[in-house]
């Protein structure tokens, strides 16, 4: 069976540092890939999607990037934090079907 | 015209009673509505889904009732009982598009 795993759970991190939030999937091969983000109480909004290794699509400009390095693997990163990256940040993937399922999240909390 | 529209933002139900959460769309491209089931500090879970060329879907307590003529679809909860207390999202796709566009959630809460 596939599963999707996310970490860190949980990150607080000042202003202005870096950021590495890391997504795997197991169980399947050439998924496509999502980053979403939750504001408290809010909508998802998607950040980015990847349908292969390297080959990624921008949603919303902002200072977030993200890469695939693996197939597997989707990554998510900013050089710079700013308080407004705080949220609850979902990675999910398709494979084949229509059916879009969800990591665990990693909140992060910008100080 | 890529916007799926949800309500209400938040329902009480009581224990027993049907909560109902509806959901609007513009786009008659879109052929695959899920929904899906949040908790507090988890990740959305699928609940059920149809595509538009069946007008309703029933699993267990969950039924999506599906109007095309309209552009609307909705959840019923039937029996609805204090642990469905989570946050409901709807969603709408396009075959080959990759992406899902969402409601803006409603937040369920049902009384003991």
């Amino acid at each position: 069976s596939q599963t999707i795993h996310q970490w860190p759970a949980t990150l607080v991190q000042p202003v202005g540092s870096p950021l590495s939030l890391e997504c795997t999937v197991e169980g399947t091969s050439n998924p496509n890939l999502y980053w979403y983000r939750q504001a408290a109480g809010r909508g998802l909004q998607l950040l980015f999607y990847s349908v292969g290794i390297g080959q990624i699509s921008s949603e919303v400009p902002q200072n977030l990037s993200a890469s695939r390095p693996q197939d597997r693997q989707f990554i998510l990163s900013s050089k710079k934090l700013l308080l407004s990256d705080s949220g609850f940040y979902l990675c999910a993937w398709i494979q084949g079907s229509y059916e879009q399922y969800f990591g665990p999240g990693t909140r992060l909390t910008v100080t | 015209q890529q916007q799926v529209k949800q309500s209400p933002q938040s329902l009480i139900v009581q224990k027993g009673g049907i909560s109902i959460i509806n959901c609007a769309y513009e786009n008659t491209a879109f052929d695959y509505f899920p929904w899906y089931q949040q908790f507090p500090g988890k990740g959305p879970a699928l609940l059920i889904a149809i595509r538009p060329d069946v007008s309703e879907k029933k699993e267990g307590r969950f039924t999506i009732s599906f109007n095309k003529s309209a552009k609307q679809f909705s959840l019923h909860i039937m029996d609805s009982q204090p642990g469905d207390s989570a946050t409901y999202f709807c969603a709408a796709s396009i075959s080959g598009t990759y992406k899902y566009i969402f409601g803006t959630g409603t937040r369920l809460k049902v009384l003991a």
